[in-house]
């Protein structure tokens, strides 16, 4: 499959401010893409999503950002607190082959200090 | 709903041995996956299936792998024989739209020895 990975694999903020993980996909036929976080001994947990035809999406206190000319997404977390702590995922896939194989990046540890 | 279950939490079994990972997805989830964890390659697809039938099993990495879904609240997936490069965290998922918005079991850390 094609790959996809991660700048930073690791991160550390302070309590209050902004988190912005990153994340480069390298297939230009992807068309979806899902951010999970995943927290110790936990499986991976959906966070948000977007479809190529979007550029930005906003959740609560998350926004993802997705630049396809240079094929690269980012997670930005505003205000992070101590439970954002945890790796991040990204995930592409193309809709048009088959449905359900996502591509997973190797994830970015998020660490929350006080 | 509990969420997608799955048991065992954690295996420990010799090399040689069967291992049976067990899965039992959200009620009404028409879509089941498997996935492996390791700090080498990451989350892998495994297997997925929808409404009970496995759609691709492209991700098993050999024979010695099998994944059954006899009804539509529980999937099994199966070592035979296990080795030490097995060992990982085997995540269950299941959706009711495909891909977007999976959700994951608690794992099954398995270490074969």
């Amino acid at each position: 499959g094609e790959s996809v990975g991660l700048h930073l694999p690791t991160l550390s903020v302070q309590e209050g401010d902004n988190s912005i993980i990153n994340c480069a996909y390298s297939n230009s036929a992807s068309d979806y893409f899902i951010w999970y976080k995943q927290e110790s001994g936990k499986g991976p947990q959906f966070i948000i999503d977007i479809r190529s035809n979007m550029d930005k999406r906003q959740g609560q206190r998350v926004t993802v950002l997705l630049n396809k000319t240079v094929k690269h997404l980012s997670l930005q977390i505003a205000a992070t607190q101590p439970g954002d702590s945890a790796v991040y995922f990204c995930a592409e896939t193309d809709r048009g082959s088959t449905l359900g194989r996502l591509y997973f990046g190797r994830g970015t540890q998020l660490t929350v200090w006080p | 709903d509990a969420g997608v279950i799955q048991s065992p939490r954690h295996e420990v079994t010799e090399m040689g041995q069967e291992v049976t990972l067990r899965c039992k997805p959200i009620s009404g989830h028409d879509y089941l996956f498997w996935y492996r964890q390791t700090m080498m390659r990451g989350l892998e697809l495994l297997i997925y299936f929808n409404n009970n039938v496995p759609i691709d099993d492209s991700g098993m990495p050999e024979d010695r792998f099998s994944a059954k879904m006899p009804n539509a609240s529980f999937s099994t997936l199966k070592i035979q024989p296990s080795e030490p490069r097995d060992s990982a965290v085997y995540f269950c998922a299941s959706s009711l739209r495909g891909l977007a918005e999976a959700f994951f079991g608690q794992g099954t850390r398995l270490t074969v020895v």
